[in-house]
């Protein structure tokens, strides 16, 4: 089976960076994930990692490392609007369906 | 843009009741999927489907079943609502490849009393 281990809050100022850490357990592996959930939404994809090393797309960094089953989200330049919760996910099997970890509380303040 | 879109934005039903969630995309997607999220639990599987006709069990599939006739609907069935079915229901679908994206719905909130 699989398991995913983040933080369950972080909070940051406006303007900081924050990094939100996922470690994992998994019987098959094809990449890492993050989605962004904003309250009464739908999650969205924000970044995936298939291979070690930093994804960046914007102020959004994704990091990746399998050897340690270890991953990470890099949100930089907070903004009001990133109060959201963060989702790490591990897909595999047939159809690459992911598992989820239960999701960081992300409060960013004025 | 990929769309999903799911039947109800909310539901109310009783015990005993079988239940009926619909959830259609239209980019043409070989994979689509169910989840139940609950607060502290985030998203579990519930059961997905890789083609028409065929489908697989996720985590939690007690209690659910799913049909998938046409490539873009696949449906979650509830064949007899209980109280801890309660929760919000989110389908998403998936190419199947490259780096794993899923498009969701935009749930249904369930509450069986």
């Amino acid at each position: 089976g699989q398991s995913l281990e983040q933080p369950s809050e972080v909070t940051a100022v406006e303007g900081a960076i924050v990094q939100i850490n996922c470690t994992y357990q998994t019987s098959g592996f094809y990449g890492l994930s993050w989605y962004q959930q904003h309250d009464g939404g739908a999650p969205t994809f924000l970044s995936y990692n298939a291979l070690d090393g930093l994804e960046e797309t914007g102020r959004f960094s994704s990091f990746l490392s399998r050897s340690d089953s270890y991953g990470y989200l890099l949100l930089q330049e907070l903004q009001m609007k990133d109060s959201a919760s963060y989702f790490c996910a591990v897909g595999s099997g047939s159809a690459r369906q992911l598992t989820f970890g239960s999701g960081t509380q992300l409060t960013v303040l004025p | 843009d990929v769309k999903v879109t799911q039947s109800s934005r909310y539901l109310v039903k009783r015990t005993g009741e079988k239940v009926f969630l619909e959830c259609v995309q239209d980019m043409d997607h070989e994979n689509m999927f169910w989840y139940r999220q609950d607060p502290g639990l985030g998203l579990r599987l519930i059961y997905f489907s890789y083609d028409v006709k065929m489908k697989e069990k996720g985590d939690i599939p007690e209690g659910y079943s799913v049909s998938r006739e046409k490539k873009e609907r696949f449906s979650l069935i509830l064949e007899s609502a209980s109280t801890n079915q309660t929760s919000m229901y989110l389908c998403a679908s998936s190419l199947g490849q490259g780096r794993d994206e899923q498009y969701f719905g935009p749930g249904t909130r369930l509450t069986v009393t």
